[in-house]
């Protein structure tokens, strides 16, 4: 059974970048079946979708994040990342990895999530 | 991007009870949309993929229809440990979206 864990700090200052790691076990990254990708949730609001990554570097984002965003697979550690910069409190929100059916692209494993806050 | 919209936003009802929520996109997306159902303090798990298919593990009573613009996730008979949000999403287009989410609780 595939499971996915978020890891990575949960309190950013304004201005600097987000950073986060995907941690999946249970199972290879390198599958060619699945796009790797990151969802977020501000507290009582609904999901945003933030983008997602394949194995061969290939990325999508959303063009409201694109000039921020950078999601990257590293096959080596089993794990895939996420970089926001220049982060402001509109990004205070819980973020989640999961594992995107490329063919379908539905979301059909997710990680727990983790709390992340931007705040000085 | 693709907008889509939810009705109703929430409802509660009795536990038997048949519950449907609609799904609506702003463009027609074929049968590309999904659901998924969060419980508090949870991540989403996928109930319905490609419009109407059961996803593994998921009761029957979950069924879904839908293709083009008007999307249904219908409930057939409420239980208790069904109380949460559900959302739909499109992947017709990137970038990919989801409904604000209907609130289902227990009358």
């Amino acid at each position: 059974q595939v499971q996915l864990q978020e890891s990575g700090p949960g309190l950013v200052k304004p201005s600097q970048t987000l950073s986060l790691t995907c941690t999946v076990s249970g199972g290879s990254i390198s599958s060619g079946y699945y796009y790797w990708s990151w969802i977020r949730q501000p507290a009582g609001k609904g999901l945003e979708w933030i983008g997602r990554s394949y194995i061969n570097g290939s990325t999508n984002y959303n063009p409201s994040l694109k000039s921020r965003v950078t999601i990257s697979v590293d096959t080596s550690e089993n794990h895939f990342s996420l970089k926001l910069s220049s982060v402001t409190a509109a990004d205070t929100a819980v973020y989640y990895c999961a594992r995107d059916l490329g063919s379908g692209s539905y979301l059909d494993n997710w990680g727990q999530g983790t709390l992340v806050t931007v705040s000085s | 991007d693709i907008q889509m919209t939810q009705s109703p936003s929430s409802l509660s009802a009795s536990v038997g009870d048949r519950v449907t929520i609609t799904c609506q996109a702003s463009q027609d997306i074929n049968n590309c949309l999904n659901w998924y159902q969060q419980k508090p303090g949870k991540a989403p798990k996928l109930l319905i993929y490609d419009a109407s298919n059961l996803e593994t593990d998921v009761p029957s009573r979950f069924s879904g229809s839908g293709s083009g613009t008007d999307f249904t996730l219908a409930i057939s008979s409420l239980q208790p440990e069904d109380i949460a949000t559900y959302y739909c999403q499109q992947f017709g287009n990137l970038p990919f979206t989801f409904g604000p989410g209907t609130k289902v609780d227990m009358k």
